[in-house]
């Protein structure tokens, strides 16, 4: 059972354009939410995160919306540049109690056209 | 600051063969990952410790798997016998605390 859900496997944006990378989960104990991206061959790094206090962060560019009632998180880049395309990765992890190893959604394949 | 450090970058065995992987994380870092990442998924855990002390293991298939980390730095995450299905990206992470991980490069298995 997927706890964390990204249902788009990819998604084509034009550069300049805003893309919009979208999340759900299914875990009430979830209370804080990250995104990475991911280029071929190298680790997973973290872009941008989201306690469940907050609604909305932001980072540059790169912004993450949290709607905790539709357990809903979705990641803004603006303006979409070249460089962003990456696979992007939510993943979710509970404070309460020591074990807080990331839960990751499939990922989504972003891809900037020129 | 040096980053998280793992080796083998790459490694072909074949099924029922044994393999090991090595991390060593960030300095300073006591909590440290080992995720499993099959082609078209995302990072699965597989375990974490604290120290040296295992904080979660649930997802580790301990029939075959097994990790450790005795001076609570570096760690090795070991497979024996190895499936087909073992072929993965196995992800190192270390952390200071809640919220960021820090990943190394992967260790990618393929399994004939």
């Amino acid at each position: 059972d997927q706890q964390v859900k990204q249902n788009s496997p990819s998604l084509s944006v034009q550069e300049g354009r805003i893309s919009i990378l979208n999340c759900d989960y299914t875990n009430s104990m979830f209370d804080y939410f990250l995104w990475y991206k991911k280029y071929p061959a190298e680790g997973p790094t973290f872009l941008i995160s989201i306690s469940s206090i907050k609604d909305k962060n932001e980072d540059g560019r790169f912004t993450v919306f949290l709607n905790k009632s539709a357990k809903h998180l979705s990641l803004h880049i603006v303006p979409s540049q070249p460089g962003d395309s990456a696979v992007y990765f939510c993943a979710a992890t509970s404070s309460v109690g020591g074990a807080d190893g990331l839960t990751f959604g499939k990922g989504t394949h972003l891809i900037i056209q020129p | 600051e040096a980053g998280v450090a793992q080796s083998p970058r790459y490694k072909i065995i074949e099924k029922r063969q044994s393999v090991a992987f090595w991390c060593n994380p960030i300095s300073g870092h006591a909590t440290l990952y080992w995720y499993q990442q099959i082609l078209g998924q995302g990072p699965k855990l597989l375990i974490q410790f604290q120290n040296n002390g295992v904080v979660d293991d649930s997802q580790l298939p301990k029939d075959r798997f097994s990790a450790e980390r005795l001076k609570g730095v570096d760690s090795t995450l070991k497979i024996q016998p190895a499936k087909l299905e073992d072929s993965a990206v196995y992800l190192c992470a270390s952390s200071l605390g809640i919220g960021e991980l820090f990943f190394g490069e992967g260790s990618r298995l393929t399994v004939l």
